[in-house]
């Protein structure tokens, strides 16, 4: 019963350090994304895709990278850590945005020095 | 204005309350949306879905006025359980991406 698998749990970056936070389903889930949580700010959308090699843009993108080879995974890249990177990210899926039913990881806290 | 507006709260009630978080959304060509539970420091989960009829799964109860661009959550006879942040979400015109509220916390106290 994986679901959706993220890793690192945690990790503390250096400002300019990139990193990738990883992302399985195991539930072959056609769509994936991204959140961001902040206090305050609530869950927002950095990235998503319908399917594998199909990526957009959420609504805070800048920063971040992604890349969907397979049905399965969605990493996430830091291409140069910066202390506004600081947060909590869920990595989600569903068999679609539409039916409403996101399936989250248990979240990737990341602190930027 | 944000996509999608709550009250962040919190709400503290005794055990037994009836409680209603109410949240608005600006597009009004939204057309679908759900409410999902967020314990303290775990994931969102999806709650319910929220039909235009108007919907209820046991004590909860959910319902969309399209006129006035809001949706509720009405919880009955509190549980301590129920403790937890409950999010409003709306389905973005594109059908593409889930837009989440910020969140109304609830706290149940005995």
């Amino acid at each position: 019963n994986a679901g959706v698998t993220q890793t690192p749990k945690f990790q503390v970056l250096k400002t300019g350090q990139s990193m990738t936070l990883q992302c399985a389903q195991d539930m072959n889930h056609e769509y994936m994304s991204w959140y961001r949580q902040d206090p305050g700010m609530g869950l927002r959308l950095i990235h998503y895709s319908v399917g594998a090699g199909i990526t957009d843009q959420g609504e805070v993108p800048n920063g971040y990278n992604v890349s969907r080879s397979t049905t399965e995974d969605f990493p996430l890249r830091l291409l140069s850590a910066a202390p506004s990177q600081t947060s909590v990210y869920f990595c989600a899926s569903g068999a679609s945005a539409g039916t409403g039913e996101l399936f989250f990881g248990e979240g990737s806290r990341l602190t930027v020095l | 204005r944000k996509e999608v507006e709550q009250d962040p709260g919190p709400f503290n009630v005794p055990e037994g309350a009836t409680v209603a978080f109410n949240c608005t959304y600006s597009n009004s060509a939204s057309q679908s949306f759900f409410w999902y539970r967020q314990d303290c420091r775990k994931e969102p989960k999806l709650l319910m879905s929220v039909y235009s009829s108007g919907n209820e799964d046991g004590r909860f109860t959910a319902q969309l006025n399209r006129a006035s661009q809001y949706i509720s959550l009405l919880i009955r006879d509190s549980k301590l359980s129920d403790s937890a942040t409950y999010l409003c979400v709306v389905l973005n015109q594109a059908g593409t991406a889930l837009i989440f509220g910020k969140g109304t916390t609830l706290s149940v106290s005995s």
